[in-house]
């Protein structure tokens, strides 16, 4: 059984751009949470996806935006990157949404 | 709204000493609260997670407790060593199935 992936596992950008990061959720997992953490902060929540749909959002913009595809792995978009929006993206799926989250290993975004 | 808060940020200790982190959180409504290490630069590695019926639970020489009433948590590290120097992040699961996080406690072990 393998685990939670994401690609790529690093990306430098420059300000305005877009970006997509993946996410292939463990064997079994139908739902997908995506995560920002910046640097020397712990990781904010920015949407869940359950069975294909948008479920739950923190306090994100509507430029960041996300996708889930029948076999349960995930995208996270961002456009038009600021320089804030450098950090580490974490993505974990789960069995349910109340179950244990399993964390990939992130994928860092550098805006320049 | 769910907040977690860690104190302390950074803690110094000498090898060998057993050690206490704290974690409190504001709703007591949770599924469970986990604790978690990461290495500089490194992603997330989940050490205990406590479901929000059990009070606590253990892995070698880390025990972590759940007073949900209260609304804290402590993890535990006994014998301290060089290698457990790392970032420590709690994290609650809440009634929306979202994680909230501390901002977690930077632990230094001396030689």
């Amino acid at each position: 059984e393998t685990g939670v992936t994401q690609s790529p596992t690093h990306l430098i950008k420059t300000r305005g751009q877009q970006v997509t990061l993946r996410c292939s959720s463990q064997s079994g997992h139908n739902t997908v949470s995506w995560y920002q953490q910046a640097l020397g902060q712990g990781p904010q929540f920015i949407f869940q996806y359950y069975r294909e749909e948008e479920n739950g959002r923190g306090n994100f913009p509507p430029r960041f935006s996300g996708l889930q595809f029948p076999n349960y792995s995930s995208e996270l978009n961002v456009n038009a990157l600021e320089l804030d929006d450098s950090a580490l993206y974490l993505c974990a799926s789960s069995l349910a949404q109340q179950e244990t989250q399993y964390f990939g290993p992130g994928t860092r975004l550098l805006v320049l | 709204k769910q907040e977690v808060t860690q104190i302390p940020a950074a803690l110094s200790v000498p090898e060998g000493e057993n050690l206490v982190l704290n974690c409190s959180f504001t709703d007591s409504a949770i599924y469970n609260l986990q604790w978690f290490r990461q290495d500089p630069g490194k992603g997330l590695t989940s050490l205990l997670l406590i479901q929000s019926s059990q009070r606590e639970q253990t892995s070698g020489r880390l025990n972590a407790s759940l007073d949900k009433s209260s609304g804290r948590s402590t993890l535990y590290i006994a014998a301290s060593q060089p290698g457990d120097s790392a970032t420590y992040l709690c994290a609650v699961l809440d009634s929306n199935y979202q994680l909230i996080w501390g901002a977690g406690t930077k632990l230094i072990i001396k030689p």
